[in-house]
């Protein structure tokens, strides 16, 4: 079945950072590729997608490339703020009729001043 | 607008009690989907509707568990005879069923069966 794979934490970094949260995923056919973020009391929210292969997905300065040969999906940002503490989960949903969401681990992203 | 509402926010129940836990996704939305976080098994898909409709039962972890959506809208999950196990954030997602991809997720339901 599918699987998905993120490097465990927790990752604590000082404030300008750069951040890289390391997600690899084992899927038949051509799934598409998430990040979600789950801030401290708060839901699980989209952080990013990408559904095909070589697309870039980007928001609030993270960044994420589909890389089909690698079967990876790297978490990046340039400079982290405190605010971006929180729990990153990399997530992809099969090419089949199938529409869950399978998940990662998650990797708790501490952030210092 | 008014995002997915799950209730009750916490729910705190004996060993063999049975619970139901409520889902209200976000209007128009007709995709539904059950997922559990517990500390051991990181976050996990139960069941999605299409609809009214489940095609695939097959994540529930038991018999125990059971689902319905009526009208295609507001879902329930039941937990029979809770064990310790069941002890975990339930979530719901909802999403446009051609967009799937972008599930917006409720807060949770955190059990605890003591």
């Amino acid at each position: 079945g599918d699987s998905v794979t993120q490097m465990e934490g927790p990752v604590t970094l000082s404030e300008e950072a750069f951040l890289t949260i390391n997600c690899t995923y084992t899927a038949t056919g051509y799934p598409s590729l998430f990040w979600y973020v789950q801030y401290p009391g708060e839901g699980l929210q989209l952080l990013l997608k990408a559904t095909k292969a070589d697309d870039k997905g980007s928001n609030k300065g993270f960044e994420a490339t589909y890389r089909k040969e690698t079967t990876s999906f790297h978490l990046e940002k340039g400079s982290v703020q405190v605010s971006d503490s929180a729990v990153y989960f990399c997530a992809l949903t099969g090419s089949g009729s199938a529409r869950q969401l399978t998940f990662g681990s998650g990797t708790q992203l501490t952030v210092l001043p | 607008g008014a995002g997915v509402s799950q209730s009750p926010s916490n729910k705190v129940t004996e060993k063999g009690k049975d619970v139901e836990l409520r889902c209200d996704p976000i209007s128009g939305h007709t995709a539904l989907y059950w997922y559990r976080q517990s500390l051991g098994q990181g976050l996990e898909f139960l069941i999605y509707f299409q609809g009214n409709s489940a095609p695939d039962k097959s994540g529930l972890p038991s018999d125990r568990f059971s689902a319905e959506r009526t009208g295609g809208s507001v879902s329930t999950l039941t937990i029979q005879r809770t064990q310790q196990e069941d002890s975990a954030v339930y979530l719901c997602a909802s999403s446009e069923w051609t967009r799937s991809y972008e599930q917006y997720f409720g807060p949770g339901t955190r059990l605890t069966v003591t």
